[in-house]
């Protein structure tokens, strides 16, 4: 069973418009949320964090919003960029000394078109 | 140059057969993971270790053993290559302190055919 899911595979978003992508999660343990992001014959990179005691964090044009109530998160991208184009994955860690197991999605991947 | 580097980049073996990945790091961080990702699906950890003598299972470690030669190399081994195997495998490292945040290689694509 996900414990981590990304329901949306895709996202099409017009340049210098707000790109929002969606996880969804199920266990109330997890201590850290991320989103990393891929390019294409690139290892994933580190985006932006939150813990699970914040509701946002925010990262020049990069907020991520977390809503423990309804086990949701959101990256908000402002103004979307063409360079943003990518597999966004959203992941979960698990708290103590597990924290580096992290739990991925399957990821969206965003097109910004110009 | 790189911080995270793996050889081979892309590798094409036959069922049965023995291969191993390697991952060296020269970011100085105790912590190396393996991760695998198959097309349409997210990445799905490995194993990883914590330090030279800590080595843990990760979510799917059936058919992979690893060796953390030094703290700055970490390989994965398929003992017995199989076709489901056939996949896109990431090494990364990670700090004590902030392990979620993790540093990736570029990769290394594996057909076992």
């Amino acid at each position: 069973d996900q414990q981590v899911k990304q329901n949306s595979p895709s996202l099409s978003v017009q340049e210098g418009r707000i790109s929002i992508l969606n996880c969804d999660y199920t266990n109330s343990m997890f201590d850290y949320f991320l989103w990393y992001k891929k390019y294409p014959a690139e290892g994933p990179t580190f985006l932006i964090s939150i813990s699970s005691i914040k509701d946002k964090n925010e990262d020049g044009r990069f907020t991520v919003f977390l809503n423990k109530s309804a086990k949701h998160l959101s990256l908000h991208i402002v103004p979307s960029q063409p360079g943003d184009s990518a597999v966004y994955f959203c992941a979960a860690s698990r708290p103590g000394g597990s924290q580096g197991n992290l739990i991925f999605g399957k990821g969206t991947k965003l097109s910004v078109k110009p | 140059d790189a911080d995270v580097t793996q050889t081979p980049r892309n590798r094409i073996t036959k069922t049965g057969k023995r291969i191993m990945l390697e991952c060296s790091q020269t970011k100085g961080h105790d912590r190396m993971y393996w991760y695998r990702q198959d097309p349409g699906l997210g990445l799905r950890l490995i194993y990883y270790s914590f330090d030279v003598k800590d080595i843990n299972k990760g979510e799917i470690s059936d058919g992979y053993s690893v060796s953390r030669q030094a703290q700055a190399k970490f390989s994965l081994s398929l003992e017995s290559a199989i076709p489901n195997q056939t996949a896109l495998y990431f090494c990364a490292t990670s700090d004590t302190d902030r392990a979620y945040e993790q540093y990736f290689g570029p990769g290394t694509r594996l057909t076992v055919t």
